[in-house]
């Protein structure tokens, strides 16, 4: 099992630009979080998906947009890119329920320049 | 709404020293409650768990964590730092309410000395 996958690893844009981000979730795994972690500071959780919806949305705003696949790989989408949105990027996958463990991947670096 | 409150950015122990990291948590409903860590340029691994069983939670790696409501903590420990120990620890809070949402603290970075 390779566990949680985000590709790409690294990734630098410029300002303005769009960028799509994606991940692989836990084998069996059903549900997909996505959160934002600035640098020396704490996850922010983004939103979340399941069957193929967006079930839960954290304080970001509508630049920042998702989609999930039948099989349960999901993409982070952000427009109009600002130099604030230079952050870690974590997907986290679970199975849906009262409360499954959460397992993240490695992260997508990106940076705004 | 829910918070969580890490006291110290940085902590400092010798190996072979206790470590104590310090959590606090609000949550307007009976909360779940969790230790990550994460290394450099990796992603967060799960430590231990607190979901309303036993109030003393053991985790991986030898660390523990204790639930007490009264002080709305929820600190996590080790008897014995090891050098391999220095990373970044998360505190997050999570309720029925929430989902699987996380909220997490600011992160402590623990460091080692030899």
């Amino acid at each position: 099992d390779a566990g949680v996958t985000q590709s790409p690893t690294h990734l630098i844009k410029t300002r303005g630009q769009q960028v799509t981000l994606r991940c692989s979730p836990k084998s069996g795994h059903d549900t997909v979080s996505w959160y934002q972690q600035a640098l020396g500071q704490g996850p922010q959780f983004i939103f979340q998906y399941y069957e193929e919806e967006e079930r839960q949305r954290g304080n970001f705003p509508d630049r920042f947009s998702g989609h999930q696949f039948p099989n349960y790989s999901s993409e982070l989408n952000v427009n109009a890119l600002l130099l604030g949105d230079s952050a870690l990027y974590l997907c986290a996958s679970s199975l849906t329920g009262f409360f499954t463990e959460a397992f993240f991947g490695q992260g997508t670096r990106l940076t705004v320049v | 709404a829910q918070s969580v409150t890490q006291l110290g950015s940085h902590v400092s122990v010798s190996e072979g020293a206790l470590v104590l990291l310090r959590c606090n948590y609000s949550s307007s409903v009976p909360p779940y409650l969790f230790w990550y860590v994460q290394y450099p340029n990796q992603g967060l691994q799960l430590l231990l768990k607190y979901t309303s069983a036993a109030t003393l939670v053991k985790g991986i790696n030898g660390f523990e964590a204790e639930f007490k409501k009264s002080e709305t903590s929820f600190h996590l420990t080790k008897p014995s730092a090891h050098m391999s120990d220095a990373a970044e620890y998360f505190c997050a809070v999570s309720d029925r309410n929430a989902g699987n949402m996380l909220t997490f603290g600011g992160g402590t970075r623990l460091m080692v000395k030899p």
